[in-house]
């Protein structure tokens, strides 16, 4: 089991340039979900999918920002255009789909607004 | 929407003294699972509890979950520089698999 891979590891880009992250899940796992953590506000949920549908996109914190999950095995999440408060560490997350399913996280983006 | 606060915000302790971290939610919640997130890493399951009143260990670890199943608890025993890290716990909000996490508390253990 390679657990949840996320690419790249590190961005640094210019304000206004759009960013594109990416995520494979573990194979098997019917949700996906993306976090943001930053020291003001932590670990937060922007979207979440089950069977590659959007539940829950009510964390994303404006129409800079998308995701799509196009199958089970990869999904997207892009920001365009970028601002410096932006930068954060962005981690997707897959499980099951059960409700008292562990999350598994992937080793996350760490995004650089400049 | 579900909140879920944890105390306290840091904690530095001496190798060897306990440590307890305390996680209350503003909704019951079904189940509570607890995370640890070493530095500059990724969060990663620790453990779960369902029931009222629940009680787990695991070695030097001890989870608690409330009777009216709105908190939680995590102590360690003796702690070593390998519990050095945050720990979130998190919730389900609603029926569905969406998870709200605390808001951490994180572990310095000095030598």
């Amino acid at each position: 089991d390679a657990g949840v891979i996320q690419s790249p590891r590190h961005e640094v880009t210019e304000m206004g340039q759009e960013v594109t992250l990416r995520c494979k899940p573990i194979s098997g796992h019917n949700s996906l979900f993306w976090y943001r953590q930053t020291m003001m506000r932590g670990l937060e949920l922007l979207i979440y999918f089950n069977n590659n549908v959007p539940i829950d996109d009510s964390g994303m914190p404006e129409d800079r920002f998308s995701a799509k999950m196009p199958n089970a095995s990869f999904s997207t999440l892009k920001i365009q255009p970028s601002e410096p408060r932006d930068s954060a560490v962005y981690f997707c997350a897959s499980s099951r789909t059960a409700s008292n399913s562990p999350l598994h996280f992937g080793n996350g983006t760490r995004l650089t607004v400049t | 929407g579900q909140q879920v606060m944890q105390i306290p915000q840091y904690q530095h302790v001496q190798e060897g003294e306990d440590f307890t971290t305390y996680c209350n939610s503003s909704t019951t919640l079904s189940n509570i699972q607890w995370y640890k997130q070493r530095p500059g890493g990724h969060p990663v399951f620790l453990i779960q509890l369902v029931k009222s009143g629940e009680v787990k260990k695991q070695k030097r670890l001890t989870f608690q979950f409330g009777e009216a199943k709105k908190n939680s608890s995590l102590h360690i025993t003796a702690t070593q520089t390998t519990d050095v890290g945050t720990y979130f716990c998190a919730g389900p909000e609603g029926g569905g698999n969406k998870l709200t996490f605390g808001t951490g508390t994180q572990l310095k253990v000095e030598l």
